[in-house]
């Protein structure tokens, strides 16, 4: 039983297009998160939920939109593809925000490659 | 910026421990050091973490230095499965922030 899991595990579009990746805990965490890896492996925070408040907003265009209909999901949209999005992105989940003193759990990730 | 430095890479022989050093001179009081591994081809993995005292769990030890400037993570007996990148982050702030890491070979 996959704790934090994300679909699609692969996506591939063409350039323009709108797509979504949604994230599912089941953990009972409280705070989700969105991360990116991109081609030179970097891995960076790009928006964190607290029961379903935005906590963290990094610069990241607007045409990321991260959305959660309720503290166990955290899905997130992406309006006019462009190919720099190609990346794999990861979906996190903690007990709480901000202290430290939880581990995250992360998903296996989703790669996408825009074409 | 991961306010941690660790070598870029690490080399070690199939059953013997490997001890993986981060420096994080700059730490506050109020700051937990976290380690969390990435396999090829799959999310960031939880190893361990800890504030002042020395942690262990069945992954791993964590030694914190007294002064807590820097932390070393043993891996008691290194497998071919334990190849990965290991990061050491300072958690400051509202989320993880990662690093370059440590590619970390193990050798048969």
């Amino acid at each position: 039983d996959t704790a934090v899991s994300q679909t699609p595990k692969y996506l591939v579009t063409q350039m323009g297009n709108d797509k979504s990746i949604k994230c599912e805990q089941n953990l009972g965490h409280d705070t989700m998160y969105w991360y990116k890896q991109d081609s030179k492996k970097f891995l960076k925070i790009m928006f964190s939920y607290n029961n379903k408040e935005l906590i963290i907003n990094e610069t990241v265009p607007n045409r990321f939109s991260p959305k959660s209909p309720d503290k166990a999901h955290l899905n997130l949209h992406i309006n006019s593809l462009e190919l720099g999005d190609s990346a794999v992105y990861f979906c996190a989940s903690s007990q709480d925000v901000g202290s430290g003193v939880y581990g995250y759990t992360f998903g296996s990730g989703t790669r996408l490659t825009v074409v | 910026d991961a306010k941690t430095t660790q070598p870029n890479s690490m080399e070690s022989n199939e059953e013997e421990p490997v001890h993986l050093p981060c420096n994080h001179s700059t730490i506050s009081g109020t700051d937990y050091i976290h380690w969390y591994r990435q396999l090829p081809s799959q999310g960031p993995e939880y190893v361990i973490h800890g504030l002042t005292s020395n942690v262990n769990n069945r992954m791993a030890s964590l030694a914190i230095a007294e002064d807590r400037k820097s932390s070393t993570l043993i891996l008691h007996r290194a497998t071919l499965r334990d190849a990965a990148v290991y990061y050491c982050i300072r958690f400051s702030g509202y989320a993880l922030n990662f690093g370059k890491g440590t590619s970390l070979l193990v050798t048969p």
